[in-house]
């Protein structure tokens, strides 16, 4: 099993909202990962959590928060979001073993920001 | 992790094989070639990785040159669900993440 489920799979928030996209698997990866698309571009690493310690924030504004409660589950927070934050919001997993680590990706949330 | 360079867009036959190119011109010796796609609005969906020799799985098979500078993904019988812009990504073995290019646009017509 190669799942990873995300939700909402859509989430439409005005800019003073506060919200919290859901990733979760249960593979026994011990790295989780954020991701955000753009329309027609390609996917940009955002954070990374490494056996639940953050490990790479790729300079994302603090608007979001990602949270790692476990082994598990994975979170993003927003707050006080911009339109041009409207993605889709991609979370993946991997067992972060020695070697080739293979990245296995969820569905993604469709956020659109009014 | 070493640049990737894919056609922007290619066609298919529906039932004809895909053999979708990436060259990797700068890859180093410990670097990984991977492969993802992307149907439209979904997540990435691995397709197969590979190092030094030719690899096949259920989706695809994978053809390495011999000096590693390019590579083949090949869809043997291409249908309309592989419709869909394919990523070659190279990365180096360990912990590290994933770069997306621009990938390829594989449109496969009846």
């Amino acid at each position: 099993d190669t799942e990873v489920t995300q939700t909402p799979k859509h989430l439409v928030m005005g800019m003073t909202n506060k919200k919290s996209l859901k990733c979760e698997q249960h593979m026994g990866h011990r790295a989780m990962y954020w991701y955000k698309q753009k329309a027609k571009k390609p996917p940009e690493l955002m954070f990374v959590y490494s056996y639940e310690k953050l490990s790479i924030n790729e300079s994302v504004p603090s608007r979001f928060s990602p949270e790692c409660p476990n082994s598990s589950l994975l979170n993003l927070h927003l707050h006080a979001l911009q339109p041009e934050d409207s993605a889709l919001y991609l979370c993946a997993s991997s067992q972060e073993a020695p070697g080739a680590d293979t990245q296995y990706f969820g569905p993604g949330t469709r956020l659109t920001v009014l | 992790d070493a640049k990737t360079t894919q056609p922007p867009s290619m066609d298919c036959a529906e039932g004809r094989a895909a053999n979708l190119p990436c060259n990797h011109s700068t890859i180093s010796g410990n670097e990984y070639v991977y492969w993802y796609r992307q149907i439209h609005s979904q997540g990435p969906q691995y397709i197969i990785h590979g190092l030094k020799n030719n690899e096949t799985n259920e989706m695809a098979s994978l053809i390495i040159t011999e000096d590693r500078k390019s590579s083949t993904l090949i869809l043997p019988h291409a249908t309309l669900r592989d419709t869909a812009v394919y990523y070659c990504i190279v990365r180096s073995d360990g912990y590290s993440t994933l770069t997306f290019g621009k990938g390829t646009m594989l449109l496969v017509s009846p």
